[in-house]
């Protein structure tokens, strides 16, 4: 069956310290990945994708993720965390040109000024 | 400003009651989607839609029901609520096939 799976559900961090949230996926065909951002109170928004092409995806505010196919991991890291990153984190996949996408239960960041 | 349109914010409804979440997107997306976030639980799709008049289930359809007349709109309907229906409500929308950028700003539901 179709999951994407997030390792951790809470991570606390001192500003400056490096980020990686880990994220696994199990599909069976081609699938896109996604990593999204809710702070506190708000919506969720885009971090960035991975279609095809360059494993390595820079996304907005720092954020970069690497498609490992042989480790069915989609990583978030970001070399050097703020305090104004402490939000909640998640992992989506969806497999080719789907639209049922399947969320990871989120990781909670909480990032100590 | 372009996006995802959501409303109302808040609602609490007394159980068996019904009610209508609305949602419209402006930005002539084919693809409308309606979640729900709970806590610890990640995003569930409730209902999705490719197109206006074509509506499917997602992973946790029971007790809703939704249309599509037209592109812009996608309401979501709730018609006996039950205290498990607590939730946070998410509508989102997206072209075929390229990932859902925009969400609404949520509707937060409690039943009692």
């Amino acid at each position: 069956a179709q999951s994407v799976s997030q390792h951790n559900h809470h991570v606390i961090l001192s500003e400056a310290a490096s980020l990686e949230l880990g994220c696994n996926y199990s599909y069976g065909g081609t699938v896109n990945l996604f990593w999204y951002v809710q702070y506190p109170g708000q919506h969720l928004q885009l971090l960035l994708k991975y279609f095809s092409g360059d494993p390595l995806v820079k996304g907005i505010k720092g954020f970069e993720a690497e498609f490992i196919k042989s480790k069915f991991s989609f990583n978030l890291r970001k070399p050097s965390v703020q305090w104004s990153d402490t939000a909640e984190y998640f992992c989506a996949g969806a497999e080719g040109q789907g639209f049922s996408f399947i969320f990871g239960k989120g990781t909670r960041l909480l990032v100590k000024p | 400003n372009a996006g995802v349109t959501q409303t109302p914010k808040f609602r609490i409804l007394k159980i068996g009651q019904s009610m209508t979440l609305q949602c419209a997107q402006d930005m002539n997306h084919n693809y409308m989607y309606w979640y729900r976030q709970d806590p610890g639980m990640g995003l569930k799709l409730i209902y999705y839609s490719v197109g206006a008049g074509i509506t499917d289930k997602g992973e946790v359809p029971n007790g809703y029901n939704v249309s599509r007349s037209t592109t812009e709109d996608f309401p979501l309907r709730l018609e006996l609520a039950a205290p498990s229906q607590t939730s946070v409500y998410f509508c989102a929308s997206s072209y075929a096939g390229q990932g859902i950028s925009f969400f609404g700003s949520g509707t937060r539901l409690t039943v009692v």
